[in-house]
């Protein structure tokens, strides 16, 4: 099994929609959760931090639930620059405390 | 502010050859770490350094090595090409006083083994 699975897309969706993206991790002792997202052939670029309390940042919300493993992503009232790859993230464990585990990401397009 | 600066941006290497990439940290960071991004893939972590050392290594062979200098800056060196190891390469640098919420990511080394 894959320490980050996700949904594995992709999504078409015109302009305006409501969109959620699903990730699941395998090791219940991660401590830290993000979302990533990457432009084509560009970096990936931190989109938010994800907290147990949940968090939103405009148009974006993401939820982390620590009994079922699970992050998810909503990006409400998506534009056109929405369009790309996003990249769910998660630091395993203290013994491995300094690096980041990436899903394979979900591509989003957002159609006119 | 400079961000993270790798190069080459791209590079085109045959098979069993060796390929050296290069990373300049954001100022004021001092930690660097090395991805690869195999098409349609999320980055997997290769190694990170720290004070010149290598302080943590993800699961790739010992023909991934790396250096990391006095000024912070880093190279990743690959030997005996294969053309498995055709991806982007990304270095991300970070501060070891905030971890992953300053980490930054450079554009990447796009290389091609023929």
């Amino acid at each position: 099994r894959k320490e980050v699975e996700q949904d594995p897309g992709p999504f078409n969706v015109p302009e305006g929609a409501t969109v959620a993206f699903n990730c699941t991790y395998s090791n219940s002792a991660s401590q830290s959760f993000f979302w990533y997202r990457q432009d084509c052939r560009k970096e990936p670029k931190l989109l938010m931090s994800v907290y147990s309390s949940g968090n939103e940042d405009g148009r974006f919300t993401a939820q982390l639930n620590r009994a079922s493993q699970y992050i998810s992503l909503l990006i409400r009232d998506s534009k056109l620059s929405d369009s790309a790859t996003y990249l769910c993230v998660v630091n395993p464990p203290s013994g491995s405390a300094r690096q980041l585990t990436f899903g394979s990401g979900t591509q989003l397009t957002v159609l006119p | 502010d400079a961000g993270v600066t790798q190069s080459p941006t791209h590079l085109i290497k045959t098979r069993g050859q060796q390929v050296t990439l290069r990373c300049s940290p954001k100022s004021g960071h001092d930690t660097v770490s090395w991805y690869q991004q195999a098409l349609g893939q999320g980055p997997q972590f290769i190694f990170q350094y720290y004070e010149e050392e290598e302080r943590q290594r993800g699961n790739f062979p010992d023909r991934f090595s790396g250096h990391q200098f006095p000024n912070y800056s880093s190279e990743l060196n690959v030997n005996a090409l294969l053309l498995g190891d055709s991806a982007l390469y990304l270095c991300a640098s970070s501060s070891s006083g905030t971890g992953f919420y300053g980490y930054t990511f450079g554009s990447g080394t796009r290389l091609t083994v023929v």
